[in-house]
């Protein structure tokens, strides 16, 4: 069965220090690959999302995310955390054939002043 | 663009009364899912759409019903509400035409089940 890891539950930096999300996945295709970002009591927002071709995808706020097929991974990164991407980190997978998304558990970055 | 609106935004009730939450979406998506978000365990799908008298169940469907009458709507049903059902239910919508598209959420329905 299609699933995604989050392996990292809470992650806390500095602001100004990098930053790097992990996902890794398990799905015998090429899945299609999407970060979310959920603010306190929002919604989930897109941040980025692979489909096919370049396996390194920028996204909105700084982010970008490389999709390693070798690694069954797709791990978000971003060179200098600011304080307001405080967040809940959703790393998600689409399966060929049906309308399903698979999402992680969720990975809760903190950032210190 | 409204985008997904869900209400209400906060809801309380008591074991064993009924509730539907609404969802609408104006950007004419064929695609409607319902989730709910829990500690822990990420979004889990419970029903989902892929247009208008079409609905299928997702990961976990009991206790639940939904219907979609028109694109634009999908309420999601409690028949009989459960303390376990006390979660944050979110709605989301995207185009058909490829698993690619990505989901449009909305602020979702934050529902405590006494």
């Amino acid at each position: 069965a299609q699933s995604v890891t989050q392996p990292d539950i809470h992650i806390t930096v500095s602001e100004g220090a990098s930053l790097e999300l992990r996902c890794n996945y398990s799905y015998g295709a090429t899945p299609y690959l999407f970060w979310y970002v959920q603010s306190p009591g929002q919604g989930l927002q897109l941040l980025l999302k692979y489909l096919s071709g370049d396996t390194l995808v920028q996204g909105i706020k700084g982010f970008e995310a490389e999709f390693k097929r070798s690694q069954s991974s797709f791990n978000l990164r971003k060179p200098s955390v600011h304080w307001s991407d405080a967040a809940e980190y959703f790393c998600a997978v689409s399966t060929s054939g049906t309308y399903k998304y698979i999402f992680g558990t969720g990975t809760r970055l903190k950032v210190l002043a | 663009n409204a985008g997904v609106t869900q209400t209400p935004k906060f809801q309380v009730l008591k074991t064993g009364q009924s509730m539907t939450l609404q969802c609408a979406q104006d950007m004419n998506h064929e695609y409607m899912s319902w989730y709910r978000q829990d500690p822990g365990m990420g979004l889990r799908l419970i029903h989902y759409s892929v247009g208008a008298g079409i609905t299928d169940q997702g990961e976990v469907p009991n206790g639940y019903n939904v219907s979609r009458s028109t694109t634009e709507d999908f309420p999601l049903r409690l028949l009989s509400a459960a303390p376990s059902q006390t979660s944050v239910y979110f709605c989301a919508s995207r185009q058909t035409g490829g698993e690619g598209q990505p989901q449009h959420f909305g602020d979702g329905t934050r529902l405590s089940i006494l």
